[in-house]
C-alpha cells in the first residue's frame, strides 16, 4: 500500500509569509508525528496526534507553529510569519498506534526554505 | 531530559570491512531504542529496534544490543557493502513518553568504497 506522503516536496517562501505543509499518513494509522530536521542534525520532535487531538505539542518552538488533524487522517503543519531560522526539512511519520514499541513510518519530507 | 549521542561521521570503509557506530543514551528507566537509516534520496526507515535490556535487534546483517549497564546501543555489521552507504540515526523513545515520540542522535554518515 501507499506510504506516508508529504506535499509539497519543496517550498520556497519569503520571510514573514505564511506556509502550510501537508501530510497524508498510511491509511488506518491513528498516530501522526511531525519532526523538523536541520542540515546535519537528527530529526527533532514537534508534535504528535492521537486521532484528531494533539496529544503532545511540547516540541513546537513557539506560537507561530500550529498543526491540525481535523478528521484523524491528513494533517497540516502551519507556520505563520516565517523566519529564516525555520528553514529545514519537515518530516511526518505515522504509526498504527502511539507508543514506543510501534514502528513509525516516515514520509520523504518537505524542504522549506525561507529567504 | 532524555538524549542520544552518536559517534561523529563521516565514516569511510572499504567493502567487506567491519562496521561499528557507537550510540549512547541518557534516559530515565528503560527506554525503547532504535536505529533508523536514511539512504540517499530516500526517507527515514527503521533498521532495527530493542525494547528492553539485553535485547538484540537485527536486520539486513546489522545488529545492536541494548546494554543498560553502559547505556549503549552500538550498531554493528560484520561485512559492509557499497549499498550500505547512508546516514544512520540512533533514537530512543522514553519510558514516560507514552506517545512514542522519538529522540534522535545527530546521525552518522557511512560511505562504503568498492
Amino acid at each position: 500500500g501507499a506510504g506516508v506522503s508529504q506535499t509539497p516536496s519543496n517550498k520556497v517562501t519569503e520571510k514573514g509569509k505564511y506556509v502550510e505543509l501537508r501530510c497524508d499518513p498510511i491509511s488506518g494509522h491513528t498516530a501522526l508525528y511531525w519532526y523538523r530536521q536541520s542540515l546535519g542534525q537528527g530529526p527533532e520532535f514537534l508534535i504528535y496526534f492521537q486521532g484528531t487531538g494533539a496529544a503532545d505539542d511540547s516540541g513546537l518552538p513557539n506560537d507561530r507553529f500550529f498543526a491540525v488533524r481535523p478528521e484523524g487522517s491528513v494533517s497540516t503543519l502551519k507556520i505563520q510569519r516565517t523566519e529564516r531560522g525555520d528553514s529545514a526539512v519537515y518530516l511526518c511519520a505515522s504509526s498504527l498506534l502511539a507508543g514506543g514499541t510501534h514502528e513509525q513510518f516516515f514520509g520523504p519530507g518537505t524542504r522549506l526554505t525561507v529567504l | 531530559g532524555d538524549s542520544v549521542t552518536q559517534m561523529e561521521g563521516p565514516v569511510t570503509l572499504s567493502e567487506e570491512a567491519f562496521l561499528t557506530i557507537n550510540c549512547t543514551y541518557t534516559a530515565t528507566g528503560y527506554p525503547s531504542l532504535f536505529w533508523y537509516v536514511q539512504y540517499p534520496g530516500e526517507g527515514l526507515q527503521l533498521l532495527l529496534k530493542a525494547t528492553k535490556a539485553d535485547d538484540k535487534g537485527s536486520n539486513k546483517g546489522f545488529e545492536a544490543t541494548y546494554r543498560k549497564e553502559t547505556t549503549s546501543f552500538h550498531l554493528e555489521k560484520g561485512s559492509v557493502q557499497v549499498s550500505d552507504s547512508a546516514v544512520y540515526f540512533c533514537a530512543l523513545s522514553g519510558i514516560y513518553n507514552q506517545g512514542g515520540k522519538l529522540i534522535f542522535g545527530q546521525g552518522t554518515e557511512l560511505s562504503v568504497k568498492p
